[in-house]
């Protein structure tokens, strides 16, 4: 079956400029994730939606950071006012509910802020 | 708070060499661990998982790992390496108190020489 999906898989931009990074989960998996991979900051947890559930925010490095899940599906992760140091792989992950499940990541999009 | 350590963040070894990978780990509370692997311009990969049964965990391509809670310990093995195991691996531990959000160590850039 299908996996995690990500589109882009590139994105340039200029500072300043707000981008949007989608994100389509395996279907059924109710859990999805989003982590941020830099040079400087290795891999990092930003978001987390479960189900119809508040999502936990906890991750988001700043309040230029935000993202909204659909239809308990399909994950939108925009991130306004781009920065340099915005620049890095972002990464979704998607399992089922349970917590010994197994996440299963995209190929991520590689973001590039000039 | 759940957190991982690599140490080495380039490991060579030859081919047809024993592959040992270092991960320890710390956890408030019983942690499930996972190590994945990540080749290039992909997502990271599922190579094994401990989630508190056998401490003896076998996963795909050969790769098998032992948790050892005395030492917080789970160490990545492979008998015989080969040339496509090159690649960038991860250990990570999850918080089921965090939503199973994972904690990434920084990862071993492992290069195998003819």
């Amino acid at each position: 079956g299908a996996g995690v999906s990500q589109s882009p898989s590139n994105k340039v931009t200029e500072k300043g400029k707000d981008v949007e990074l989608r994100c389509d989960p395996i279907s059924g998996h109710t859990a999805l994730y989003w982590y941020r991979q830099s040079l400087g900051q290795g891999l990092e947890f930003l978001i987390y939606f479960q189900g119809n559930s508040a999502p936990d925010k906890s991750g988001l490095p700043s309040d230029r950071f935000s993202a909204e899940r659909t239809g308990g599906s399909v994950s939108t992760l925009t991130i306004q006012r781009t920065q340099q140091e915005d620049s890095a792989v972002y990464l979704c992950a998607s399992s089922l509910a349970a917590v010994t499940d197994t996440q299963y990541f995209g190929p991520g999009t590689r973001l590039t802020v000039l | 708070a759940q957190s991982v350590t690599q140490l080495g963040s380039h490991v060579s070894v030859s081919e047809g060499a024993l592959v040992l990978l270092r991960c320890n780990y710390s956890s408030s509370v019983p942690p499930y661990l996972f190590w994945y692997v990540q080749y290039p311009n992909q997502g990271l990969q599922l190579l094994l998982k401990y989630t508190s049964a056998a401490t003896l965990v076998k996963g795909i391509n050969g790769f098998e790992a032992e948790f050892k809670k005395s030492e917080t310990s789970f160490h990545l093995t492979k008998p015989s390496a080969h040339m496509s195991d090159a690649a960038e691996y991860f250990c990570a531990v999850s918080d089921p108190a965090g939503n199973n959000r994972l904690a990434f160590g920084k990862g071993n850039q492992v290069v195998v020489i003819p």
